[in-house]
């Protein structure tokens, strides 16, 4: 099972929307709606930001959304601050003999 | 508020075991609604899964990695442990342990994670 594809990086000014795509096959993202994404600040934890999709857990920005179509979920971040600047990772259910793959993350810059 | 805290050596010689237990604690790790899980981080690299367990004891296993982990449970001391034999430097990592929703499948909360360097 190969990791989900990102982009190494995506960069965005303050106030800007900036959105991150993580790639899969028909195997993960395209045959489940168990996509997680995760926020990763340097020398932390990730935490948890969006999960089955486009749900958000109770404490975190509603200006952070999530998507997917196909074989290729998405993570917005809308109204860029400071403090988004981290590195994202996406995961999703890839079925009961490699239940869970990683993205290979990207790291965001505010400009 | 549920924690969860990784311990373990961080030196661990080539070839040898390395061994990490995670504490559980502010809730109980016999629930039926989640798996618990280990995970790594090459240091400057992205996170890999290495493995599940639920408080059953049923475990699922990473297939790059398979033949080299075995996870435990402890469920008297709320506990689960890692164990991967048979390291290489490739095997230095930041690992995290986490608690795995079993039907949405999320990863929620992380350990802060232990760095393991693997070095003679």
């Amino acid at each position: 099972q190969s990791a989900l594809t990102q982009p190494a990086s995506v960069s965005g000014s303050p106030g800007q929307s900036i959105t991150i795509s993580c790639t899969g096959t028909s195997s993960d993202v395209g045959s489940y709606n168990l996509v997680s994404w995760y926020q990763q600040h340097p020398g932390k934890a990730p935490k948890l930001m969006i999960y089955e999709v486009s749900k958000r857990p109770s404490g975190v920005s509603n200006r952070f959304s999530g998507s997917k179509s196909g074989n290729t979920a998405s993570l917005t971040i809308s109204g860029l601050q400071a403090e988004d600047e981290a590195d994202y990772y996406c995961c999703s259910y890839a079925g009961s003999s490699t239940p869970y793959v990683f993205g290979t993350g990207t790291k965001v810059t505010v400009l | 508020q549920l924690q969860l805290q990784e311990s373990g050596p961080g030196l661990v010689k080539p070839s040898e075991t390395l061994s990490l237990t995670c504490t559980v604690s502010g809730g109980s790790i016999s629930s039926s609604s989640y798996y618990w899980g280990w995970i790594r981080q090459p240091p400057g690299k992205g996170l890999e899964w290495i493995g599940s367990i639920y408080y059953s004891g049923s475990t699922y296993y990473n297939p790059s990695l398979k033949s080299r982990v075995t996870i435990s449970v402890d469920t008297s001391k709320n506990q689960f442990s890692l164990k991967l034999s048979s390291v290489t430097a490739a095997d230095t990592a930041v690992y995290y342990c986490a608690r795995i929703r079993t039907k949405e499948v999320w990863f929620d909360p992380w350990g802060q994670g232990t760095l393991v360097t693997v070095s003679s």
